[in-house]
């Protein structure tokens, strides 16, 4: 059962406009959640994150909006670059876990393609 | 500041031989390290992490097991590999507690032929 899922799995935007990826999550247990953009053959690195008594997070291009009652987050990048191009990836994990409370469970990935 | 190493970065390895992948963090101490694997064109799927010296979870039932002999490393080991077993595999560290991105290292490609 895949609990979190990004159900577009690539993108393609004009350099300079918006790009809007999208994560929906099934557990609601679910209370801190993360964006990852990766590159081939290299590890993930860390965006952004977001903690559920919040609903906006901004950090220079990106900003994270969390809506907990549609179980539905999104990443916006503004504006877009070339260089933004690579794989995107949500996560979302659950203080309940206790100590391992940043396992991290992550969605299958959006392919973003900015064009010049 | 923090640092993950990972090694190596490619590995070509035939059926039934075994498996032993390295991952190393620099710059803490008593972090959380995590294996994640990533097959082809899916998402990353958590496969042990350890909140301390030999103390190992699993996540999934598999042909893997992880070693945390010291502090800051962790091992990644197979007796025989499987043709599934193929796969990106990424090692991460947090500094632990909670609301802490996980880092990652720059990953195994490891090719089962």
């Amino acid at each position: 059962d895949q609990q979190v899922k990004q159900n577009s799995p690539s993108l393609s935007v004009q350099e300079g406009r918006i790009s809007i990826l999208n994560c929906d999550y099934t557990n609601s247990m679910f209370d801190y959640f993360l964006w990852y953009k990766k590159y081939p053959a290299e590890g993930p690195t860390f965006l952004i994150s977001i903690s559920s008594i919040k609903d906006k997070n901004e950090d220079g291009r990106f900003t994270v909006f969390l809506n907990k009652s549609a179980k539905h987050l999104s990443l916006h990048i503004v504006p877009s670059q070339p260089g933004d191009s690579a794989v995107y990836f949500c996560a979302a994990s659950a203080k309940a876990l206790g100590a391992a409370g940043n396992k991290l469970t992550f969605g299958g990935g959006t392919r973003v393609l900015v064009k010049p | 500041s923090q640092t993950i190493h990972q090694w190596p970065a490619t590995l070509v390895q035939p059926v039934g031989s075994p498996l032993s992948l390295e991952c190393t963090v620099e710059g803490t101490s008593n972090p959380n390290l995590y294996w994640y694997r990533q097959a082809a064109g899916r998402g990353l799927q958590l496969l042990f992490y350890s909140v301390g010296i030999g103390q190992i979870s699993s996540e999934v039932p598999q042909n893997l097991s992880a070693s945390r002999p010291q502090d800051r490393q962790f091992i990644l080991s197979s007796k025989k590999l499987l043709l599934s077993d193929s796969g990106f595999y990424l090692c991460a560290w947090s500094p632990g507690g909670y609301n802490s991105p996980l880092h990652f290292g720059n990953g195994t490609r490891l090719t089962v032929t």
